[in-house]
């Protein structure tokens, strides 16, 4: 069964605590995003990932981080220096041809206590 | 002034009727346009693609790109309460490399 998991579907936070969410593919997809999705503002790109071993930030980066070990995974945490972290995080990946465009993972929402 | 402009609605319309969606944009770059439907709490998946200017049919789903006036749009014919959901524009250009400039979003709702 191909397509994009993430997990877990909701997480929970104590402010001050360090998170990490989880983004898996098997689409064997070169490029890999991450999305921060409010009420009322559309899709904002934290980070992507063209190929492994390499990524850029997006428009929001400051206060996530991430890594790109894998060609199936590109984990995402949410630090502590993350202001307001409460939201409903995407991941999405494409084949990485310009043409492409991007599917979508089920979401974590987020929230913090 | 944010690059893609889209009313976030609520749009509401009796089920049957064609619902309108539009967004406009700024970048003349953008040559790649979507439309993604997102069900509330679940990952937008997508409905329609189209390169440049021209119109897209798919079923009951019209995608129409107006490149001249920077302005995209979106009808659904005979809608159905199923089609209740929030729809999001995104467009991108040859040189961003996949990376997508969405719009906020219009909520629809089909009222039975």
């Amino acid at each position: 069964d191909g397509g994009i998991t993430q997990s877990p579907k909701y997480l929970f936070r104590k402010e001050g605590q360090n998170v990490t969410l989880s983004c898996e593919q098997n689409l064997n997809h070169d490029a890999m995003y991450w999305y921060r999705q409010d009420p009322g503002q559309g899709l904002r790109l934290i980070y992507y990932s063209q190929i492994v071993n390499d990524f850029q930030k997006g428009d929001i980066a400051e206060g996530y981080s991430v890594s790109r070990e894998k060609k199936e995974s590109f984990p995402l945490t949410v630090t502590s220096a993350q202001k307001n972290p409460t939201a409903f995080y995407l991941c999405a990946t494409n084949s990485g041809t310009v043409t492409d465009t991007q599917y979508f993972g089920p979401g974590t929402r987020l929230t913090v206590l | 002034q944010k690059e893609v402009e889209q009313d976030p609605g609520p749009l509401s319309v009796p089920e049957g009727a064609i619902v309108s969606l539009n967004c406009t944009y700024s970048n003349s770059a953008f040559q790649y346009f979507m439309w993604y439907r997102q069900y509330s709490r679940k990952g937008p998946e997508l409905l329609m693609y189209t390169y440049s200017s021209g119109n897209k049919e798919d079923g009951r789903f019209t995608a129409q790109v107006d490149k001249s006036s920077k302005y995209i749009s979106l009808f659904i014919r005979d809608s159905q309460p199923s089609d209740s959901a929030t729809y999001l524009c995104a467009m991108s250009g040859t040189d961003s490399w996949g990376k997508l400039q969405f719009g906020a979003g219009t909520q629809v709702v089909v009222t039975p």
